[in-house]
């Protein structure tokens, strides 16, 4: 059974600063991986999406790695913004079904 | 394109009671996935459909159905609710659905609270 951590589970910086949020799962036999953010009562909306042969997608100031065979993601934020806060949540794909890690609460603090 | 519509945005109903909520991909997009969210279990995948067949379902009990229409649109119900079926309900679009290289759309939710 897939399971997905993310870790830390909050993280509070200040304005300015570099920060990587981590994403762990338990079977390597995935499609794809995918980085959300979800504003407080909001939907979520697609940051990065790497497939399975990629190793790293970048977008501006974010920047996501994958490697499969130790199970780990990496969501880099370079430059962290007051407007960066958010819930940050790792997906991962299985047959015909997306399996959500737990989320990272971020507060970039101006 | 206009994104992926949820209605209604906001829902109260009373245990025992069902209810019916409603999801509009995004023009083109045949895949539609249903998920729960609650504070305690996080986001939680309910069902996905495909060219209105339900190709992989969740661990949610039969309380929880759901169908797709011909246009790909799609609807979630839960019967006899309780109260810990309170949560904000999310849909997502996507092409072709997951297992491909398709980015997944949510839309805004639906915030069903039941008393």
């Amino acid at each position: 059974k897939q399971e997905v951590t993310q870790i830390p589970a909050a993280l509070s910086v200040p304005e300015g600063e570099n920060l990587v949020l981590n994403c762990s799962f338990t079977d390597s036999a995935i499609y794809n991986l995918q980085w959300f953010r979800q504003d407080p009562g909001k939907g979520l909306t697609s940051l990065l999406l790497i497939q399975s042969s990629q190793r790293e997608q970048t977008s501006g100031r974010l920047n996501a790695s994958l490697d499969k065979s130790s199970g780990r993601s990496t969501l880099y934020i370079a430059a962290s913004q007051p407007g960066d806060s958010a819930t940050y949540l790792c997906a991962v794909t299985g047959t015909y079904k997306y399996i959500f890690g737990t989320g990272t609460r971020l507060k970039v603090l101006a | 394109k206009a994104g992926v519509t949820q209605t209604p945005r906001y829902l109260i109903k009373t245990r025992g009671q069902q209810v019916t909520l409603s999801c509009s991909p995004i023009s083109g997009h045949r895949s539609v996935s249903w998920y729960q969210q609650t504070p305690g279990q996080g986001l939680q995948f309910l069902f996905e459909y495909f060219s209105e067949t339900q190709r992989n379902k969740g661990n949610f009990p039969g309380r929880f159905s759901g169908r797709q229409f011909s246009n790909s649109r799609s609807e979630m119900n839960v019967s006899t609710l309780e109260l810990g079926d309170s949560a904000l309900y999310l849909c997502a679009s996507s092409p072709q659905g997951a297992g491909r290289a398709d980015t997944q759309y949510f839309g805004p939710g639906t915030r069903l609270t039941v008393l």
